[in-house]
């Protein structure tokens, strides 16, 4: 079975521009969540979809934003974007368990350097 | 509510010696627990889980875990060091439905 894969693995942007990362996660999950990974913050949670709604978000500006299409797969758009949104964005995606829990796999991340 | 502490930031061993990383995790709800490994320039990668059952998890190249729920600890051990582990570590809880909270990570260096 194919994992998480990411589209662009690498990307470079000015600030100001908007950026649009893709995701498709392993086939039959449902879930798909988004971190973003600094080495200042280290690994943050962005939003979690579901189902194509969003179900969790964490705590980021509204210029980060997402969506999820009826095939899983899920973008992420962070709009005028700042120096500070260079980063390893890192998608996951789950096969709920019972409870809720969920066991995540990685994709290999989107590089993203804001100059 | 969440947290992961992952005690030591940089961990240093020898080549044939323990390996062990400490975490400790606080959770309202009974946790997964996770760690994952990353290497440079990678995403990261499941190296063992727990979920419920023995608390004891084996995982990939050798790595195991114990889960103390008294201690409120999964810290990630393996019997001889390799080479080819030094990596960063993260210890992650999942308790919240779509969201793990990770540790801070800490960076395994193996010195020959």
């Amino acid at each position: 079975k194919a994992g998480v894969t990411q589209t662009p693995r690498y990307l470079i942007k000015t600030r100001g521009q908007q950026v649009t990362l893709s995701c498709s996660p392993i086939s039959g999950h449902r879930s798909v969540s988004w971190y973003q990974q600094t080495p200042g913050q280290g690994l943050q949670f962005l939003f979690e979809y579901f189902s194509e709604t969003q179900r969790n978000k964490g705590n980021f500006p509204g210029r980060f934003s997402g969506r999820q299409f009826s095939n899983s797969r899920s973008e992420m758009n962070v709009s005028t974007l700042e120096l500070g949104d260079s980063a390893l964005y890192l998608c996951a995606s789950s096969l709920e368990d019972r409870g809720g829990q969920e066991t995540q796999y990685f994709g290999p991340g989107t590089r993203l350097l804001v100059l | 509510a969440q947290s992961v502490t992952q005690l030591g930031s940089h961990v240093s061993v020898s080549e044939g010696a323990l390996v062990l990383l400490r975490c400790n995790y606080s959770s309202s709800v009974p946790p997964y627990l996770f760690w994952y490994v990353q290497y440079p320039n990678q995403g990261l990668q499941l190296l063992l889980k727990y979920t419920t059952g023995a608390t004891l998890v084996k995982g990939i190249n050798g790595f195991e875990a114990e889960f103390k729920k008294s201690e409120t600890s999964f810290h990630l051990t393996k019997p001889s060091a390799h080479m080819s582990d030094a990596a960063e570590y993260f210890c992650a809880v999942s308790g919240d439905a779509g969201k793990s909270t990770f540790g801070d990570g800490t960076t395994l260096t193996v010195k020959p």
